[in-house]
């Protein structure tokens, strides 16, 4: 069963400053997606990362995927308030079944 | 391009009623179309999967009689809650993807159910 962790959960921080959010996940996988929700909304895309290696960059977010260490990063450049959102990472497992399966979701605040 | 639309974005039923909700591509064919829940502060679930014309798939635990899903056409699934009951007060979203769009599912923009 493929698993998809991010870390942190909850992340709280001030404007200007940079954090980064992790999604680890349990099987092999070359596709993996960033997507951002806000409060009672549905999931906006962000990043599709489709190999070893892929960095994209859009704004103040930067995501890059490494296959082999199963682990995709999602960086945040001099945080503004209007990211505040809860962002998801989702892995689909190259199984032939195009399933996604989530992560557990960063909540991001960002304070001014 | 490549939008995907739901109806209704909001609806409250009582206990024991049906609620169909319905997805649309707006600007491609989809052969497949996803079906996933979220309760509030928790992440995606996916409930089942559907290709245009035939059964649905459905993730181990969803059960298949209460969650009845349609896919007729290439632009069109439907969702079904069958007898609804105040827990499967959910929102529920559903996603679409094309054959010239194989690499990305496209969300739509969820229905809120509240059953009363």
């Amino acid at each position: 069963e493929l698993k998809v962790e991010q870390n942190p959960l909850f992340l709280s921080m001030q404007e200007g400053k940079n954090y980064t959010i992790y999604c680890n996940y349990s099987t092999t996988s070359d596709r993996l997606y960033w997507y951002r929700q806000d409060p009672g909304k549905s999931l906006e895309s962000l990043f599709v990362l489709l190999s070893n290696g892929a960095v994209k960059q859009e704004g103040r977010l930067m995501a890059s995927l490494d296959t082999k260490a199963r682990l995709s990063t999602l960086h945040i450049t001099a945080a503004v308030h209007d990211l505040s959102a809860t962002y998801f990472c989702a892995v689909d497992a190259n199984f032939g079944n195009e399933k996604l399966t989530f992560g557990t979701g960063t909540r991001l605040t960002i304070i001014p | 391009g490549a939008v995907v639309s739901q109806h209704p974005s909001r609806v409250i039923c009582k206990s024991g009623t049906s609620v169909k909700i319905e997805c649309r591509s707006l600007d491609f064919q989809a052969t497949t179309m996803f079906w996933y829940r979220q309760f509030p502060k928790q992440s995606l679930m996916l409930m089942a999967t559907s290709n245009e014309g035939s059964k649905a798939t459905y993730e181990q635990g969803v059960e298949k009689d209460k969650f009845l899903i349609n896919h007729a056409s290439l632009t069109l699934s439907t969702l079904t809650v069958t007898s609804a009951h105040p827990e499967d007060s959910s929102f529920y979203i559903c996603s679409a993807r094309g054959l010239a769009l194989v690499n990305e599912q496209f969300f739509g923009p969820g229905t809120r159910l509240t059953v009363l």
